[in-house]
């Protein structure tokens, strides 16, 4: 299957700090990307969809100034979270798709493992 | 929107027996049904997928079956093995975006 790669697999930051988390689509171009955060034991929230050459869609309740989006090449999408607080500690999955429509499938990054001390 | 939604939550199952994930959706517009796997630290990998025009599905020990009528599709995994054990996901996709169930946390003993 498609290749998604995050990078880093996982972060510690003091409170207050910058983080960024590159998702990159290793063999195929992705115009549309899409970050999901996930909380122990529970299921992926879709956070935002990333569009290449526009602004990111946020999903309702998710600051866009928090969580800045950048999808600087069809192949790579950036998540920084700016600021950092204990409460933004997390696991953070990409996932990019291939196909439109019915015909798209998903394909997540190892996703990132964020703890802000 | 979409409401997807998953059961069991967790399920525990002897090594060899069969372990069947139940997911039901409430769009009748939704058209394709992926199910991922999820291990422990990992992002979730694809590991099967039914698309509306198909009932049933099959890849070795893995199958989804899809009733588009009563908007349920399963997993079925038989002859269960440790390696197995991990967190599961369904998923409708509407054509616009995808909706994820909750997950069912499946445990298999040695």
């Amino acid at each position: 299957g498609a290749v998604v790669s995050q990078h880093p697999s996982r972060v510690i930051c003091k409170s207050g700090t910058s983080v960024k988390i590159e998702c990159r689509s290793l063999d195929f171009q992705a115009t549309t990307m899409f970050w999901y955060r996930q909380f122990p034991k529970q299921s992926l929230m879709l956070m935002a969809t990333s569009n290449e050459g526009s602004k990111a869609t946020y999903e309702q309740g998710v600051e866009k100034d928090k969580f800045l989006i950048n999808h600087a090449s069809l192949t790579l999408s950036t998540l920084t979270v700016t600021s950092a607080h204990p409460e933004d500690s997390s696991f953070y999955i990409c996932s990019a798709p291939i196909g439109t429509g019915f015909q798209e499938t998903q394909y997540f990054g190892p996703g990132t493992r964020l703890l802000v001390l | 929107g979409e409401n997807v939604e998953q059961h069991p939550s967790t399920l525990s199952v002897q090594e060899g027996d069969s372990a069947v994930i139940k997911c039901t959706y409430s769009d009748s517009a939704s058209n394709y049904f992926p199910w991922y796997k999820q291990e422990l630290g990992k992002g979730p990998q694809l590991i099967i997928d039914i698309r509306s025009n198909v009932g049933e599905k099959k890849d070795q020990r893995i199958a989804v079956t899809l009733n588009k009528t009563a908007k349920h599709f399963s997993l079925h995994i038989t002859e269960t093995q440790p390696e197995d054990s991990a967190v599961y996901f369904c998923a409708a996709n509407t054509g616009n975006q995808f909706y994820f169930g909750t997950g069912t946390s499946l445990t298999v003993i040695p």
